[in-house]
């Protein structure tokens, strides 16, 4: 079935670095754009960021501008969040999630909405 | 930004009763949003998008209207399984979502 699954998460130092993996299956990974999404504890939903289906555009909520980078292996099927520089503020439960918008032959139509997501994995930034 | 603002905060109801849960967009957000249901220790699920439209597996008890800056989510008649936060999101400019509505047994 069609399948998100987060890993890396854990708990590190302020300033120090930490990498999220999300592993798709059950969908042709290449013809979506995804998105992280984080929630910290007993809060709301964050929007993070977003790469598109064939990793060329990537876009930053203003809060991670700078500190974190969004990539993607579509022959692994695969999406990464590298987290540098990690602050308290970062801690959160991490989703990834994919935009709903199909995109084929250059092409994206329908998007926007988050249609499937993955368990989350929880970051921790102790300082 | 679009700051999307959801209430109330908290809404209590019987089970079998309708509810209503408002969302309001700081700025027209056309009818590109969306609605998510949010039980404790999961993922957010995908209830509505383009305002109106339910997606896939979602019963006809849940429903959305609205555009451009007032929005709406109805549950016609609670069920015990949808006791959750509700959570709405605007992507006409970028991604915002609301603070959420806890939905709660009265």
């Amino acid at each position: 079935q069609v399948q998100l699954v987060e890993s890396g998460g854990g708990v590190v130092q302020s300033g120090r670095s930490l990498r999220l993996s999300c592993a798709a299956s059950g969908f042709t990974f290449s013809n979506y754009g995804i998105h992280w999404v984080r929630q910290a504890p007993g809060k709301g939903l964050e929007w993070v960021a977003i790469i598109y289906y064939d990793g060329h555009n990537k876009y930053y909520a203003d809060s991670v501008e700078g500190r974190f980078t969004i990539s993607r292996d579509n022959s692994k099927n695969t999406l990464y969040l590298q987290m540098n520089n990690l602050r308290a503020e970062d801690t959160a439960v991490y989703y990834c999630a994919r935009d709903k918008g199909y995109c084929s032959g250059g092409t994206c139509s329908g998007g926007g909405a988050f249609d499937v997501w993955g368990q989350g994995t929880m970051v921790t930034v102790s300082s | 930004e679009i700051v999307m603002t959801q209430s109330p905060a908290t809404l209590s109801v019987s089970p079998g009763e309708r509810a209503t849960l408002s969302c309001r967009a700081s700025q027209s957000a056309s009818s590109n949003l969306a609605w998510y249901q949010q039980k404790p220790g999961q993922a957010p699920r995908l209830l509505i998008y383009g305002a109106s439209t339910r997606a896939a597996g979602i019963p006809a008890r849940f429903s959305g209207s609205g555009s451009g800056t007032e929005f709406t989510l109805t549950i016609s008649r609670l069920q015990s399984e949808d006791f959750a936060i509700y959570y709405c999101q605007q992507y006409n400019y970028w991604w915002t979502f609301g603070q959420g509505t806890k939905v709660e047994i009265k």
